[in-house]
């Protein structure tokens, strides 16, 4: 099974600063790699897949990059309802798995 | 726009087979793969199993083959089951499309006597 990890565990920022994030998987995974939004008591909502496209609505402050093992999403900008729990996937290997999550919260 | 939403019962007996069923509305189930995800309160996510529409199937080892999932594309549904639960299963159980793009509110099912 395909170990995510995810760092940093908490990013406390404040609203129009810059977000990265990273996600470090234990072997390569391509660029089978997507980026999940999650907010209190609701599902995960896709951002990015494929390491670096954006998913159907998904504003242009939210950029992926990355392939092989390590990866990146970059909040450019952030906006107060961007402030939540960040989830990479990997779906190169089954079963697919989620990292453990980084939290953006408000500085 | 395609919608998704879980049901069945949220409580469930220690040992008994946890059952549920997601209804896809605004798009056929035809062409695309399904699964289902859970989460334990306050912990991570993970992947049960996902479905073909023509009714292939994989399932996550973690779950020690307790887990299958069926589908009825007649009903635009696909379902699963989990037998032999403990409360480790306690969790909001998610259906989505595999792809990601599509996700169910998630149901809450806990496991107590």
């Amino acid at each position: 099974e395909i170990v995510l990890t995810q760092s940093p565990v908490t990013l406390s920022l404040s609203p129009g600063e810059r977000a990265t994030l990273s996600c470090r998987a234990s072997q390569s995974v391509s660029s089978y790699l997507a980026w999940y939004q999650q907010k209190p008591g609701q599902a995960p909502r896709l951002l990015i897949y494929d390491a670096s496209n954006r998913a159907t609505g998904i504003p242009a402050r939210f950029s992926g990059s990355g392939s092989g093992t390590d990866f990146t999403l970059t909040i450019s900008s952030l906006e107060p309802g961007d402030f939540a729990l960040y989830y990479c996937q990997q779906r190169s290997n089954w079963p697919f798995t989620f990292g453990p999550g980084t939290k953006v919260d408000i500085k | 726009q395609v919608q998704l939403q879980e049901s069945g019962p949220g409580l469930v007996k220690p040992s008994e087979t946890l059952s549920l069923t997601c209804t896809v509305s605004g798009g056929s189930i035809s062409s695309y793969y399904w699964g289902w995800i859970r989460q334990p309160p306050g912990k991570g996510l993970e992947w049960i199993g996902y479905i073909y529409y023509s009714g292939s199937t994989n399932y996550n080892p973690s779950l020690k083959s307790r887990a299958t999932i069926s589908v009825d594309t007649s009903k635009n549904q696909f379902s699963l089951k989990l037998s032999s639960v403990t409360a480790a299963d306690t969790a909001v159980y998610y259906c989505a499309r595999r792809d990601g793009g599509y996700w169910g509110q998630g149901t809450l099912v806990t496991v107590s006597s």
